[in-house]
């Protein structure tokens, strides 16, 4: 798997958009960037992912820079219920069973 | 309903007591992959098996047994159980093809406590 680094965590205003940054700057050229997030302590819940070209969903937006090393989850209009970690993880090519969701950021959004 | 179940939800047993927590998916998956939650570590991969009869190591695999004997079952064995497994264990699967895999779709978690 290429590493991943993500902030231990962040704060967001209820409304605001919340920009969540991961950095993969070893990723190779057709690993793709998942998203995911855990809420309290449910199951981790998929969010979005991406290769090359940025991505939107129903839940977020996914920026992914130019020389794929860095990535940006976006969500528009976070509220209260988007309180969660949210992991960055990129499943390696070669071996592509395994996944390490490290400890992903801590959002809070407050109101 | 697509889902990924996993029983008991919370299960309390002694040292020793061989004790296995079921997984199943109705979704067809290939792809299927265990993965404990502790305090401080995040979320750490056991086993995952990328179709029936394969089975692979993940990163944290000892004291833990797999069998992936049918696609939509997975159960997670723990022979002797030590307090040092007291975790909360999450299910996963995913579509999975040849080396790709999909987003995975994750179990409800079986909170376990080993006294």
């Amino acid at each position: 798997d290429a590493k991943t680094t993500q902030p231990p965590s962040m704060d967001c205003a209820e409304g605001r958009a919340a920009n969540l940054p991961c950095n993969h700057s070893t990723i190779s050229g057709n690993e793709y960037v998942y998203w995911y997030r855990q809420i309290h302590s449910q199951g981790p819940q998929y969010i979005i992912h991406g290769l090359k070209n940025n991505e939107t969903n129903e839940m977020a937006s996914l920026i992914i820079t130019e020389d794929r090393k860095s990535s940006t989850l976006i969500l528009p209009h976070a509220t209260l219920r988007d309180t969660a970690v949210y992991y960055c993880i990129v499943p390696g090519s070669l071996n592509a069973g395994k996944s390490t969701f490290g400890d992903g950021t801590t959002l809070t959004v407050k109101p | 309903e697509a889902q990924v179940t996993q029983n008991p939800r919370y299960l309390i047993t002694v040292t020793g007591k061989k004790l296995t927590v079921t997984c199943s998916q109705n979704m067809n998956h290939e792809y299927m992959s265990w993965y404990r939650q502790d305090p401080g570590l995040g979320l750490r991969q056991i086993y995952y098996s990328m179709n029936v009869e394969v089975t692979d190591k993940g990163d944290v695999p000892e004291g833990y047994k797999v069998s992936r004997k049918e696609k939509r079952n997975f159960p997670l064995i723990l022979e002797s159980p030590s307090p040092n497994q007291t975790s909360l264990y999450f299910c996963a699967s995913s579509l999975g093809r040849a080396t790709i895999v999909y987003e995975q779709y994750f179990g409800p978690g079986t909170r376990l406590t080993v006294t």
